[in-house]
């Protein structure tokens, strides 16, 4: 089955970029997306479709992809960031789900 | 506001069923494909099943296929999964989750946890 890689755990600091990146050989061919959860709560889609923005989820929150690697990008990153953030894909009839990154503003 | 509520969760020993319950509102439940997807504790998301919009498509993730079984009554809104044969491993909180077509996976319930342990 298809496996979405991403780093364990990303840090930055206020205000500035923060990039989580999650490779898969199947990001070439299908959609991603990114979901944010912060502790004790339920996921969010902060990310679908690659590039595109719920509505309610804020300009700073962006999406790209490059060959086999789809990037989260969070721009201006404030505290309340701070949370693991998960991407996604399909792979043909199942869903995948990349291991999830800490994402820290120190 | 689109609602999606689990319930059924509980302790069960190995070997076990449960059944879970996910009660929706606030959208055309009968327009949606639904989910169920998974988080052990401390751990990362796990697909689980999804089932189309009218009940006829459905998949399994491989570590639950053949215990595990999804469904959906659209005239009561409401999702269910069928697990059986539990296994340790089965420990997580259960999301009920939507899917629209192109647009990802949202909203998440709240979750409900399963326990499977001795």
């Amino acid at each position: 089955s298809s496996e979405l890689t991403q780093p364990p755990s990303v840090s930055v600091s206020p205000g500035q970029t923060a990039s989580i990146n999650c490779s898969g050989y199947k990001l070439g061919d299908t959609y991603a997306s990114w979901y944010q959860q912060k502790t004790g709560q339920s996921p969010i889609l902060v990310i679908y479709q690659n590039r595109k923005r719920p509505s309610g989820i804020p300009e700073r929150f962006s999406g790209s992809t490059s060959g086999s690697t789809a990037t989260l990008t969070i721009s201006g990153t404030q505290a309340i960031d701070e949370a693991d953030y998960y991407c996604q894909a399909w792979d043909k009839s199942a869903v995948v789900f990349g291991g999830g990154t800490k994402l820290t503003v120190l | 506001q689109v609602q999606l509520v689990e319930s059924g969760g509980g302790l069960v020993k190995p070997g076990g069923s449960l059944r879970l319950s996910c009660a929706a509102s606030g959208f055309t439940f009968s327009d949606f494909y639904m989910s169920w997807i998974r988080q052990a504790p401390g751990k990362g998301l796990e697909w689980v099943t999804y089932i189309n919009n009218v009940g006829n498509t459905i998949s399994y993730g491989d570590s639950v296929k053949g215990r595990f079984t999804i469904s959906r009554d659209n005239d009561k809104n409401s999702l269910h999964l069928q697990m059986s044969s539990l296994r340790a491993e089965d420990t997580a909180v259960y999301y009920c989750v939507r899917y629209g077509s192109g647009w990802g996976f949202a909203p998440w319930g709240q979750g409900t946890l399963v326990t499977v342990s001795s």
